[in-house]
């Protein structure tokens, strides 16, 4: 299995600032089709994870541009502009390039 | 607006099997696009995607290698739904069970999950 190793696991913010997350795969991630699955998702109390990114940096429709993916080949790292409140939760980078699926072992965002 | 919502049992006991619904609205199972998939989380293992199943595309199903012998995933196309089983469960299979849409190697829409506990 492609491992996905985050870091850090807990990222304590402050509002306004900026935030950054790692993640790094144990094997390539990019694909004979030229695409990298690499996919970042936020899991907040209650609610359904939500897919930010995906292919390493395209921001899904509706999230705030503040978030934002780059990276290439193994490693990877989402990073927020300027955090907000609403962002607290628990962020997942995932690759969808290997069988099985595999994810991060999440990194706590908190204020 | 595509939505899915997961339902079944809230608790389960040792050694028999869990079952599990996703209902699908504003999509439909038929499509040739999409896989429909099932991925769990657990205190212990974190976020483990557990299999997916297609209509049409190639390569029908694919399953976890940790869970393959004891997974099945099924679709009702009449009733837009697909279905996981999960047999001989132990505590270790105790997780926030979700289902969610597979496009192309990524997970874009997920149900809220549904919270199943193995025990006695």
């Amino acid at each position: 299995d492609a491992v996905m190793t985050q870091f850090p696991l807990s990222l304590p913010v402050t509002l306004g600032q900026p935030a950054s997350i790692s993640c790094r795969s144990s094997q390539s991630l990019v694909h004979s089709d030229g695409n990298t699955y690499l996919n970042w998702f936020q899991l907040r109390p209650g609610q359904s994870p939500r897919r930010l990114i995906y292919k390493i940096s395209r921001r899904d429709y509706g999230v705030p541009d503040r978030f934002s993916g780059s990276g290439s080949g193994t490693t990877f790292t989402l990073r927020i502009s300027r955090v907000e409140a609403e962002d607290v939760g628990i962020y997942y980078c995932m690759q969808g390039r290997h069988w099985p699926y595999t994810f991060g072992q999440g990194t706590k965002l908190e204020i | 607006q595509v939505q899915l919502q997961e339902s079944g049992p809230g608790r389960v006991k040792p050694w028999e099997t869990l079952s599990l619904t996703c209902s699908v609205s504003g999509d439909s199972l038929r499509s040739d696009v999409y896989y429909w998939s099932w991925i769990r989380l657990s205190p212990g293992k974190g976020l483990e995607w557990i299999g997916y199943m297609s209509y049409t595309r190639g390569t029908n199903n694919n399953f976890n290698p940790a869970l393959k012998s004891r997974v099945a995933i099924s679709l009702d196309t009449a009733r837009n739904q697909f279905s996981l089983r999960l047999n001989s469960v132990t505590a270790a299979d105790t997780a926030v069970y979700y289902c969610a849409r597979d496009n192309f190697g990524s997970l874009d829409v997920w149900g809220r999950g549904t919270s199943v506990t193995v025990s006695s």
